[in-house]
């Protein structure tokens, strides 16, 4: 199985500042990788599809990028509603596995 | 407006049965592979079964191959997860997902709470 491990584990930061998520897979992923964000009792949201594509609805604050096995999440100028956990996901090849979250929280 | 509505949580007992349904609405069904994902309470997110849109493909997790079955009726729009031989390793709540580009899953539902305990 490819193993996708994500740091930090938590973070705080504040309102305005630029916040970078790190992902990296066991092996070559190319570009199957994917970001969801998750607020505590609801369903995971996805945020970025296909390493850097940005879902629909999603504000432009959060981006991604990589390729292979090493990739990021950024979200530009943090907001208090981006307070979650956030989780990577690799889609190369079954079983589906996820990183183990990040949890960011606004100071 | 996509929606994916799941049903059929509740506590059962070590070794025993239980059958996750899934109610999708707002899409054609039957032109997308549908997954289940489960998160065990306070831990992170692990994908458990995938089923393409006719049924040709179906994978499992290890963990739940040879007693999680997966199936869908595209006539119901609806998604299937039939569990048995439950253990307390199994406790989560289990979303059922659609599955989109790069294999990502765009929704989500709302989740149904499985708990297995004596």
């Amino acid at each position: 199985d490819i193993q996708m491990t994500q740091s930090p584990s938590s973070l705080s930061a504040s309102v305005g500042d630029r916040v970078t998520i790190t992902c990296r897979a066991s092996q070559s992923i190319t570009s199957y990788f994917n970001w969801y964000q998750q607020k505590p009792g609801k369903a995971p949201k996805l945020l970025i599809y296909a390493a850097s594509s940005l879902q629909s609805g999603v504000p432009s604050r959060f981006s991604g990028s990589g390729s292979g096995t090493d990739f990021t999440l950024t979200i530009s100028s943090l907001q208090p509603e981006d307070s979650a956990t956030y989780y990577c996901q690799q889609s190369y090849t079954i079983p589906w596995t996820f990183g183990q979250g990040t949890k960011v929280e606004i100071k | 407006e996509v929606q994916l509505v799941e049903s059929g949580g509740g506590l059962v007992k070590p070794g025993g049965s239980l059958r996750l349904s899934c109610a999708a609405s707002g899409f054609t069904f039957s032109s997308y592979s549908m997954n289940w994902v489960r998160q065990a309470p306070g831990k992170g997110l692990e994908w458990v079964s995938s089923i393409s849109s006719s049924s040709s493909y179906i994978y499992y997790a290890d963990s739940v191959k040879g007693r999680f079955t997966i199936s869908r009726d595209n006539a119901k729009n609806s998604l299937y997860l039939q569990m048995n031989s439950l253990r307390a390793e199994d406790t989560a709540v289990y979303y059922c997902a659609r599955a989109f580009n790069a294999n990502s899953f765009d929704y989500w539902g709302q989740g149904t709470l499985v708990t297995v305990s004596s």
